[in-house]
């Protein structure tokens, strides 16, 4: 079952604008993370947000976690063609194995 | 540090054939993962194994599908036999403890069944 949804499905922007997208989330949960996928190969691990963390950095990236809603959100600054690929949210709870939302395919044209 | 390593990069076989998947973990790490991912979709959990056990199996189509870690280091998951519906990339990934860690992906094999 998919613990994670994300928002919107797919998303096009410009090189240089920012991209934002929306992961909401069923149960309650140990962390939250967020992973990229170029098209044909395997994930790669972005940035991990725990439960009792409300928002994190990472160079360009930006997540935010709001428990009472159930949500998280992650912000891509000033964004690159090479930024092109696929997101997933992914969160587990206690000693459970991580579960992937569906993503979001965003394409930064140049 | 090398990463987790998965072989073949592709397959295709016709349905009802069995087709076998291999992946070594990043050295050390007690953890190792098997997801399915239909195009289009996220990674859906198959299997997890902390060092040669199973921790999570439950949603495994144990009537075609197998895995086994039997010296705690590389893994094989088998299909047999193998249905048009098994088509999908096969990713394997390793955590060093499993406790709500990180994953490490390797690149997947990318099976067609026909």
């Amino acid at each position: 079952s998919q613990q994670g949804e994300e928002d919107p499905q797919a998303l096009s922007i410009q090189e240089g604008e920012n991209a934002t997208m929306n992961c909401s989330y069923k149960t309650s949960i140990n962390n939250l993370q967020w992973y990229r996928q170029n098209s044909g190969r395997g994930l790669v691990h972005l940035i991990l947000i725990r439960s009792n963390e409300r928002e994190k950095h990472s160079g360009r990236l930006r997540v935010t976690l709001d428990t009472s809603k159930k949500s998280s959100s992650l912000l891509i600054t000033a964004s690159r063609a090479a930024d092109t690929a696929s997101y997933f949210c992914a969160s587990n709870q206690a000693g459970t194995a991580l579960i992937f939302g569906k993503g979001t395919t965003l394409s930064v044209s140049s | 540090e090398a990463g987790v390593a998965q072989s073949p990069r592709y397959k295709i076989i016709e349905k009802r054939q069995s087709v076998a998947f291999w992946c070594n973990p990043i050295s050390g790490h007690a953890t190792l993962y098997w997801y399915q991912q239909i195009l289009g979709q996220g990674p859906k959990l198959l299997i997890q194994f902390q060092n040669n056990g199973v921790v999570d199996d439950s949603q495994l189509p144990k009537d075609r599908f197998s895995a086994e870690r039997l010296k705690g280091v590389d893994s094989t998951l088998k299909i047999q036999p193998a249905k048009l519906e098994d088509s999908a990339v096969y990713l394997c990934a390793s955590s060093f403890q499993g406790k709500n860690e990180k994953l490490f992906f390797g690149s997947g094999t990318q099976l067609s069944v026909l």
